[in-house]
């Protein structure tokens, strides 16, 4: 059964970082495209980044780039977002995904309140 | 590349069919996807290259449509049924975008 799981949200002041996981089950994060989508309070979702096969295909909106980063442990079948120099605007629920084109498997998302 | 769905919220009766709309703001052949998400859970796939059904897609969910024009109808409407439906787009990325959502609720 495939199952991804978030965890690493919380609140944290503007300017600090934070790093979320996604634990996955039911298949390797090595044989996906895997991405993060967040969703902010009363926003539509909004693709945030994307690891390919090779570590070094990665992409990220426009919006966070320079500023997060997106990568794998294979060790523990996870994929990570670290985030660094956080805004008020970076405050959502963030959300694990799995697939290059269509996403057909999805966390429940962990949420990121970036407030001072 | 731009994803307008509507309306943003639909109010249907249980055993009533509701057909929901789907827009992109240039064409993106069938390369689309919408999405069933309740609140506290998973976003679920429910159809993808616009109209083919994903594993354990009820038979009353149907998508149809190409270029720009999309439809997701529900038919015989369960109260389950209760969610925000989105489209996705995957034709062009990155990045990927999504449908600001409709909301359907269950009279």
């Amino acid at each position: 059964q495939v199952q991804l799981v978030e965890s690493g949200g919380g609140v944290v002041r503007p300017g600090r970082s934070l790093t979320l996981s996604c634990a996955a089950s039911g298949f390797s994060v090595n044989s996906y495209g895997m991405q993060w989508v967040r969703q902010a309070p009363g926003k539509g979702l909004e693709w945030v980044a994307f690891i390919w096969f090779a570590e070094s295909d990665k992409f990220y909106a426009d919006a966070v780039k320079g500023r997060f980063s997106i990568s794998r442990d294979t060790s523990k079948n996870m994929v990570l977002l670290e985030m660094n120099n956080l805004r008020a605007d970076d405050s959502a629920i963030y959300y694990c995904a799995r697939g290059a084109t269509e996403f057909d498997a999805w966390g429940q998302g962990t949420q990121v309140t970036v407030s001072s | 590349i731009v994803m307008t769905q509507s309306p943003a919220t639909v109010s249907v009766s249980p055993g009533e069919t509701v057909t929901l709309s789907c827009r992109a703001s240039q064409s993106i052949t069938t390369n689309l996807a919408w999405f069933q998400h309740k609140p506290g859970q998973a976003p679920r796939l429910l159809i993808y290259d616009a109209s083919a059904r994903a594993t354990d897609t009820p038979a009353r969910f149907s998508g149809s449509g190409s270029e720009t024009e999309f439809t997701l109808t529900i038919t015989s409407l369960q109260s389950e049924d209760s969610a925000i439906y989105f489209c996705q787009q995957f034709n062009k990325w990155p990045p990927w975008t999504f449908g600001q959502g409709t909301k359907v609720e269950i009279k």
